[in-house]
């Protein structure tokens, strides 16, 4: 089993929907999570940390829920530019790892 | 600041040889990271380095070299190609530990013949 799993997608959605992303993680005493945005033939850059509480950023909310082991991401309104692979990243911190895990990425495409 | 650079930005080997990439960051972090991505797969880690000095290996460390002699550069080696290191390679750094966000280099495009 993975340690980070995405559906790989595409998702794709028209301007104005809004769209939600699951992903789960199977190391339950992960300590962060992240979101990260990654374009096409870009680097990755973050998009927002999870938070045990949730948290919102403008369009964006991430949720986690260490009881199943999964976090979201809901983008509401999706714009044009909304466009990217979303990645998903855990740090395992009880496995000794000083590194960060990735998901394979959920592929979003808004249409006009 | 520039960031994060890495050199050369594509790069073609014939199986065999041998080749260096370079990472230099500007923003003093003390943590690197070297990353392979290939489709479906994912980043994953290849060695990191958690301040001048030292270095450890990742997830997926066969076939490849690291060396930190100076805070702001970490070099990633390649001895002998070989085709399944087709990839992009992406370099980054994070202030302190992997809790803090990580700042990713425009990736190397690397195919081996």
């Amino acid at each position: 089993r993975k340690e980070v799993e995405q559906d790989p997608g595409p998702f794709n959605v028209p301007e104005g929907a809004t769209v939600a992303f699951n992903c789960t993680y199977s190391n339950s005493a992960s300590q962060s999570f992240f979101w990260y945005r990654q374009d096409c033939r870009k680097e990755p850059k973050l998009l927002m940390s999870v938070y045990s509480s949730g948290n919102e950023d403008g369009r964006f909310t991430a949720q986690l829920n260490r009881a199943s082991q999964y976090i979201s991401l809901l983008i509401r309104d999706s714009k044009l530019s909304d466009s990217a692979t979303y990645l998903c990243v855990v740090n395992p911190l009880n496995t000794g790892r000083r590194a960060l895990t990735f998901g394979s990425g959920t592929r979003l495409q808004v249409q006009p | 600041n520039a960031g994060v650079t890495q050199t050369p930005k594509f790069r073609v080997l014939k199986t065999g040889q041998s080749m260096t990439l370079l990472c230099a960051q500007d923003m003093n972090h003390e943590y690197m990271y070297w990353y392979r991505q290939d489709p479906g797969m994912g980043l994953r880690l290849i060695h990191y380095s958690v301040g001048e000095g030292t270095t450890a290996k990742g997830e997926v460390p066969d076939g490849y070299n690291v060396s930190r002699l100076k805070k702001q550069n970490f070099l990633l080696g390649l001895e002998s190609a070989a085709p399944s290191q087709t990839s992009v390679y992406f370099c980054a750094s994070s202030l302190w530990d992997a809790g803090n966000e990580q700042f990713f280099g425009p990736g190397t495009r690397l195919t081996v013949l």
